[in-house]
């Protein structure tokens, strides 16, 4: 199975920028999509396809990359943005990263 | 509009099965896959598996000798099983539609998940 690796959790002020990194064991070509996840929330998609933003998400999330190397970015990061971030490929059996906790400072 | 609603038991005791049931509307099951994906407390998210738009499935590796993923279209329900269960699969259980037309495979709509705990 295809692993993805995360960075590790965040601390950020409203107002900053903040860039998620995702690393794929293999070339998921874009097939890589991101999730919010807030506390006893459902996951949200927020990008699909490496970098197309979800219908109704601000254009304050932002994703780019191919192949093996991905990055999440929000810019500004608001309160409301403190969550856990998945990224997750389906390029072949899915799998999802293990979460990036954005923590405000 | 899109929902999907998951149903089922909230408790399981080891060694039984657990039967779910995913209950559309918004949207038909012939257009769009759907599937389960489970959260164990405070854990990350595990795909579980897909029924895809013509009903034929796949799933993970790890959970694939005990685990079935059928639907009723009629009724818009999907449902999912697993045998042999064990306090590890005490996870939050989600179904999540995916686009069916171009196959990307990412999750644009997730049900509010069902808490399933497995104990004696």
């Amino acid at each position: 199975d295809t692993v993805l690796t995360q960075s590790p959790a965040l601390a950020v002020s409203p107002g900053e920028r903040v860039t998620i990194s995702c690393r794929a064991s293999e070339s998921v070509s874009t097939l890589m999509h991101w999730y919010q996840q807030k506390p006893g929330q459902q996951p949200k998609l927020l990008i699909y396809k490496a970098s197309n933003l979800a219908s109704g998400v601000p254009a304050r999330f932002s994703g780019s990359g191919s192949g093996t190397d991905f990055t999440f970015t929000i810019d500004p990061v608001e309160a409301d943005d403190i969550a856990t971030y998945y990224c997750h490929q389906s390029w072949n059996s899915p799998t999802f990263g293990a979460g990036t906790k954005l923590e405000l400072k | 509009q899109v929902q999907l609603k998951e149903s089922g038991p909230g408790l399981v005791q080891p060694s039984q099965t657990l039967s779910l049931t995913c209950t559309v509307s918004g949207f038909s099951l012939t257009s769009y896959h759907v599937s389960w994906v489970r959260q164990p407390p405070g854990k990350g998210l595990e795909w579980m598996g897909v029924i895809w738009t013509g009903g034929s499935t796949a799933y993970n590796s790890l959970l694939k000798s005990r685990l079935s993923i059928s639907r009723d279209i009629s009724k818009s329900q999907v449902f999912l099983k697993m045998n042999s269960l064990q306090t590890e699969d005490t996870a939050t259980y989600y179904c999540a539609r995916e686009e069916g037309l171009y196959n990307s495979g990412y999750f644009d709509y997730w049900g509010q998940g069902v808490m399933v705990t497995v104990s004696s």
